[in-house]
């Protein structure tokens, strides 16, 4: 089974802090993804990453940034939190784009979320 | 840009009661993928059933099954014989062919009522 960890479940910050969400996979996924989830608006996505080093603004780029240094992880960065931050955050994987004729390869597998509070 | 819309915010289901939960979208790609998610109470997502565009037969996952209107671009869930475990955040997801990134509707909570 594929997993997808996240480094907190909860964390609690102040404003103008730097935040450090962690993301890690087992399955050698090429595709990362990170998404916030709130009320009424669903999952969005921020950013993903194809490839190590990699990187793609999402929808909802504003006020983050990533990295992928090395294939199994891949790091959301708040650098100046602010109150309007405060979210679910979701970390996703998936094998897309290696496409090998399998079905099921562009399936996503999700962490469990961080919930972040900005003070 | 690709749209997914949930026009049912909430559902209730008596246990063991068949319950529909609609998935409009709107995409200009002609290779795509849908999927169904559920989110239950401070769990982990997980997938419930997925269906290729190119695909006309509708996917079945045991009690769970889609009816795929692609002409339409409708993508409902069926759930048969409703568990109180069913109970959950469902979200109706669209996928494309770049990076296979995903766009996600508002969310359906069903509620199941013993």
């Amino acid at each position: 089974d594929v997993k997808v960890t996240q480094s907190s479940r909860y964390l609690v910050k102040r404003t103008g802090e730097k935040v450090f969400l962690e993301c890690v996979q087992d399955m050698d996924h090429e595709n990362m993804f990170w998404y916030r989830q709130d009320p009424g608006l669903g999952l969005r996505l921020i950013y993903f990453s194809y490839d190590v080093k990699m990187k793609e603004k999402g929808d909802i780029p504003e006020g983050y940034s990533v990295s992928r240094e090395k294939k199994e992880r891949f790091s959301l960065i708040l650098e100046s939190a602010s109150t309007n931050q405060t979210s679910m955050y979701l970390c996703a994987s998936s094998l897309f784009p290696e496409v090998t004729g399998e079905s099921g390869e562009e399936t996503q597998y999700f962490g469990p979320g961080t919930r972040l509070l900005v003070l | 840009a690709q749209t997914v819309t949930q026009s049912q915010p909430e559902m209730s289901v008596q246990e063991a009661e068949t319950v529909t939960l609609s998935c409009t979208y709107d995409t200009s790609e002609s290779d795509y993928y849908l999927f169904w998610y559920k989110q239950p109470p401070s769990r982990q997502m997980i997938l419930v059933i997925r269906q290729e565009a190119y695909k006309q037969q509708n996917a079945t996952e045991n009690r769970f099954s889609v009816n795929f209107q692609k002409a339409a671009k409708s993508f409902s869930l069926k759930i048969s014989d409703s568990q109180l475990g069913d109970a959950a955040m469902y979200f109706c997801a669209l996928g494309g062919t770049s990076y296979g990134k995903l766009t996600f509707g508002q969310g359906t909570i069903l509620t199941v009522h013993p």
